[in-house]
């Protein structure tokens, strides 16, 4: 079944150290993927996108993400955290469906706490 | 308009009643999702419409949420019935094939 799986629930990292939240996606083929975050009382946000090329994609706020075909992994990155970061984040992905359809399939988060 | 926009922002409803919800998507989106988010979690699929094709239902709780589009315009979730369970965040998204621009949500509260 197509899937996105998001293995840490809770993160808690010190502000300044760098932080990289996990995210596999279970599909035959290469989908759309994204990450989203959402702090608390926001909307979803969008950070960053894959739709081809460069595997080393540049997001907003200084976050970056990986994929990694052989892994099936689209891993989010930040080198140095800042308290404003805490938040909750999604991974998410869009894989093509009959017809000219697209489905969107999320993972179940993970939640960033930050200490000073 | 510019957004996904939903209504009302918020609603208080007293548990058995109906409640509607609306969700105006950004014009010429073709795929409009529900979701449901309780407090501190992550996002429960409900409905997926995706331009004049059966919607995916797969996500509906019970038999007592039920939506709508028409086209692919304005989109009402409906829940009957409501129960307290019920109460969470309900988010609408919409798409045109690729990334899902968010509403601000519907905090529904059942009292």
């Amino acid at each position: 079944a197509q899937s996105v799986t998001q293995p840490d629930i809770h993160i808690t990292v010190s502000e300044g150290a760098s932080l990289e939240l996990r995210c596999n996606y279970s599909y035959g083929a290469t989908p759309y993927l994204f990450w989203y975050v959402q702090s608390p009382g926001q909307g979803l946000q969008l950070l960053l996108k894959y739709f081809s090329g460069d595997t080393l994609v540049q997001g907003i706020k200084g976050f970056e993400a990986e994929f990694k075909r052989s892994q099936s992994s689209f891993n989010l990155r930040k080198p140095s955290v800042h308290w404003s970061d805490a938040a909750e984040y999604f991974c998410a992905v869009v894989i093509p469906q009959a017809g000219n359809n697209r489905k969107l399939i999320w993972g179940l988060g993970t939640s960033l706490a930050v200490n000073p | 308009g510019a957004g996904v926009s939903q209504s009302p922002s918020n609603k208080v409803t007293e548990k058995g009643k109906d409640v509607e919800l609306r969700c105006d998507p950004i014009s010429g989106h073709t795929a409009l999702y529900w979701y449901r988010q309780r407090l501190g979690q992550g996002l429960e699929f409900l409905i997926y419409f995706q331009g004049n094709s059966a919607p995916d239902k797969s996500g509906l709780p019970s038999d007592r949420f039920s939506a709508e589009r028409t086209g692919e315009s304005v989109s009402t979730l409906t829940i009957q019935r409501t129960q307290q369970e019920d109460s969470a965040v309900y988010l609408c998204a919409s798409s045109h094939n690729t990334e899902a621009f968010f509403g601000q949500g519907t905090r529904l509260t059942v009292v």
